[in-house]
């Protein structure tokens, strides 16, 4: 099974600020299967990012996905006020595991 | 409107079976896998496994092998999630979410539905 580590654990910003968010696999994640989602309290998860840096349709271009093998980022230019959530790094490979989360608040 | 819809809210003792279920609408429901997710009070999200309501092929995490069962209707583009026998550690909140293939993201996602189980 592939672990997914996420940090930091939580992120506590300020509206307009820049986000970074790391997630590290325990193994390389072929074809870059990784995805992120944001998932506000009483929602279901949302697709933020597939392929490591596509984004998924809808998604602002302030969100951006890099990385590769087993170091992956998600960056938030400048966040909005919606943005304050919680976020998970996913791998989608034969057998998907998700990260722990980073939850990013108001500083 | 491509969506997925969940059943509603369950209260049931340990002990007892249930069956939950999640509606595909605004898409070719077969052409898709449906994957459950469980995520525990105020915990991440993990993975249970998926089907192919086209031929019921199904794959279970490790983890959830052997205490759920899944299966879908064509007919009704549905997709069920299903327990013989629920404990207490089975309350939580369990999404359906549609992906392309088996090395897909999950690009729609259920309401969820929630479950508590409690005597």
């Amino acid at each position: 099974e592939i672990v997914l580590t996420q940090s930091p654990g939580t992120l506590s910003l300020s509206p307009g600020e820049r986000a970074t968010l790391s997630c590290r696999a325990s193994q390389r994640i072929s074809s870059s299967n990784l995805a992120w989602y944001q998932q506000k309290p009483g929602q279901a998860p949302r697709l933020l990012i597939h392929g490591a840096s596509s984004r998924a349709t809808g998604i602002p271009d302030r969100f951006s996905g890099s990385g590769s093998g087993t170091d992956f980022t998600l960056t938030i230019s400048r966040l909005e006020p919606e943005d304050f959530a919680m976020y998970y790094c996913q791998q989608y490979g034969r057998s998907p595991t998700f990260g722990p989360g980073t939850k990013v608040d108001v500083k | 409107e491509v969506q997925l819809v969940q059943s509603g809210a369950e209260v049931i003792e340990p002990g007892e079976s249930l069956r939950i279920s999640c509606q595909g609408s605004g898409y070719s429901f077969t052409n898709y896998w449906i994957a459950w997710v469980r995520q525990m009070p105020g915990k991440g999200l993990e993975w249970m496994g998926t089907i192919n309501p086209s031929d019921s092929d199904i794959s279970y995490s490790p983890s959830f092998q052997g205490h759920v069962t899944f299966s879908a209707d064509m007919s009704i583009s549905t997709a069920y999630l299903q327990w013989s026998s629920l404990k207490a550690s089975g309350t939580a909140m369990y999404f359906c979410a549609r992906h392309y293939t088996t090395s897909s993201p999950m690009d729609v996602w259920g309401q969820g539905t929630t479950v508590t189980v409690s005597s």
